[in-house]
């Protein structure tokens, strides 16, 4: 059965910093890997999808690593701003069922 | 449509009612998923079509949870006698056939049980 994990649960850092975002994921059969985005109250906004066969992908200040043998992907984001502040979660598809990870809080402190 | 469209965006029924969720998927798309989000966490999967066609329903909490796509476009959620525990988002989401595999989803429909 497949599980995901975010680490860590909650971050705050001062505007521009550049920081990193980690989702580790037990069967590395997986057919994509997607970054979203969720704004309290709101639903999920996709940020970057990487199929399995790609190891990283770019959109804007915003870039995104695959790992598939070690279960892993980090998103990595720089030089921060308030308007970042949002909850990260990233899903695992294998066939046609797509897994959550519980998200990453992220603050960014003007 | 331009996105996934959910109604009704909030919902307040009393312990015992029966509510309905609507998704409307965009003009398309072939697979259409349902998600519940408890405060908090991330989304869990309830249950999965493929046009008309319910896949994969393993995710559905209890007897009570039913899904419908009949006509394989618009999709209702149905929770009959809720309970205070089914208080949570109820998410949609869809991807087409030509398949990128990106999720696409809704703004949710946020429902409180008294």
């Amino acid at each position: 059965k497949q599980e995901v994990t975010q680490i860590p649960a909650a971050l705050s850092v001062p505007e521009g910093e550049n920081l990193v975002l980690n989702c580790s994921f037990t069967d590395s059969a997986i057919y994509n890997l997607q970054w979203f985005r969720q704004d309290p109250g709101k639903g999920l906004t996709s940020l970057l999808l990487i199929q399995s066969s790609q190891r990283e992908q770019t959109s804007g200040r915003l870039n995104a690593s695959l790992d598939k043998s070690s279960g892993r992907s980090t998103l990595y984001i720089a030089a921060s701003q308030p308007g970042d502040s949002a909850t990260y979660l990233c899903a695992v598809r294998n066939h046609d069922k797509v897994i959550f990870g519980p998200g990453t809080s992220l603050s960014v402190i003007p | 449509g331009a996105g996934v469209s959910q109604s009704p965006r909030y919902k307040v029924a009393k312990r015992g009612q029966d509510v309905a969720l609507r998704c409307d998927p965009i003009s398309g798309h072939v697979s259409l998923f349902w998600y519940q989000q408890a405060l908090g966490q991330g989304p869990e999967f309830l249950t999965y079509f493929q046009n008309e066609a319910q896949l994969d329903k393993s995710g559905l909490p209890s007897d009570r949870f039913f899904a419908e796509r009949p006509e394989g476009s618009v999709s209702t959620l149905k929770i009959q006698r809720t309970q205070q525990e089914d208080s949570a988002v109820y998410l949609c989401a869809t991807k087409g056939g030509a398949d990128t595999g990106e999720l696409f989803f809704g703004e949710g429909s946020r429902l409180t049980v008294l």
